[in-house]
């Protein structure tokens, strides 16, 4: 089956750091950019950052830059975001999608909440 | 940054009505322009890429339009499954960017 599943959302504190992770299976992972996007609770889509194929070229949206690092491993198929240093704005559902003209294959989502 | 600026915030339609949102960007961005379906609690789906390109598996009352900064998604007859917030998406450059989102809701 094609999908994308997100893994490793909680409530932490300001401050505090969290790793997401992200599956991937049904096609091939190492041909394709991937992204986080997130969406605060009633609020819409932010792009968060992407990766390329091989990793070797990484953006980041201003407000995460510094703080965030998304990385991947092909060989296990999976793309990471490594959060620190973790604000109250930064609350959302973490989506990892799949970029192929579009953001064409989207995971579930995992929720991070940051809040004292 | 290219902002994305859609219109109208949300509107109110029945089923079989057509319906248009449109989509501004701050630049110009070719025919770099996607559109999202999201449903609540659900992740987005795409509708368009590449400004008119109907994405696989999506029904053909779906369609898009324009280029450079001015874009439109129309749905030609509105299904009760359409109910949702839609939102456009420019891929021409980074920080890739959305815009605000545009809520269909049944009148």
């Amino acid at each position: 089956e094609v999908q994308l599943v997100e893994s490793g959302g909680g409530l932490v504190q300001p401050g505090a750091s969290l790793r997401l992770s992200c599956a991937a299976s049904g096609f091939i992972f190492s041909s394709y950019w991937m992204s986080w996007v997130r969406q605060a609770p009633g609020k819409g889509l932010e792009w968060v950052a992407n990766i390329k194929q091989d990793g070797s070229e990484r953006n980041y949206v201003d407000s995460v830059k510094g703080r965030f690092t998304i990385s991947r491993d092909n060989a296990k198929n999976s793309v990471y975001l490594q959060m620190n240093s973790l604000r109250v704005e930064d609350t959302a559902v973490y989506y990892c999608a799949r970029e192929w003209n579009a953001f064409d294959m989207w995971g579930q989502g995992t929720m991070v909440s940051v809040s004292s | 940054d290219i902002q994305m600026t859609q219109s109208p915030s949300s509107l109110s339609a029945s089923v079989g009505d057509r319906v248009t949102i449109t989509c501004r960007a701050s630049q110009r961005i070719s025919y770099y322009l996607n559109w999202y379906q999201q449903k609540p609690g659900k992740a987005p789906k795409v509708l368009i890429y590449g400004a008119s390109s109907l994405q696989s598996g999506v029904p053909s009352r779906f369609s898009g339009s324009g280029s450079g900064t001015d874009f439109t998604l129309t749905i030609s007859s509105l299904q009760p499954e359409d109910f949702a917030t839609y939102y456009c998406q420019q891929s021409f450059s980074i920080p890739r960017t959305f815009g605000q989102g545009t809520k269909v809701e049944i009148k």
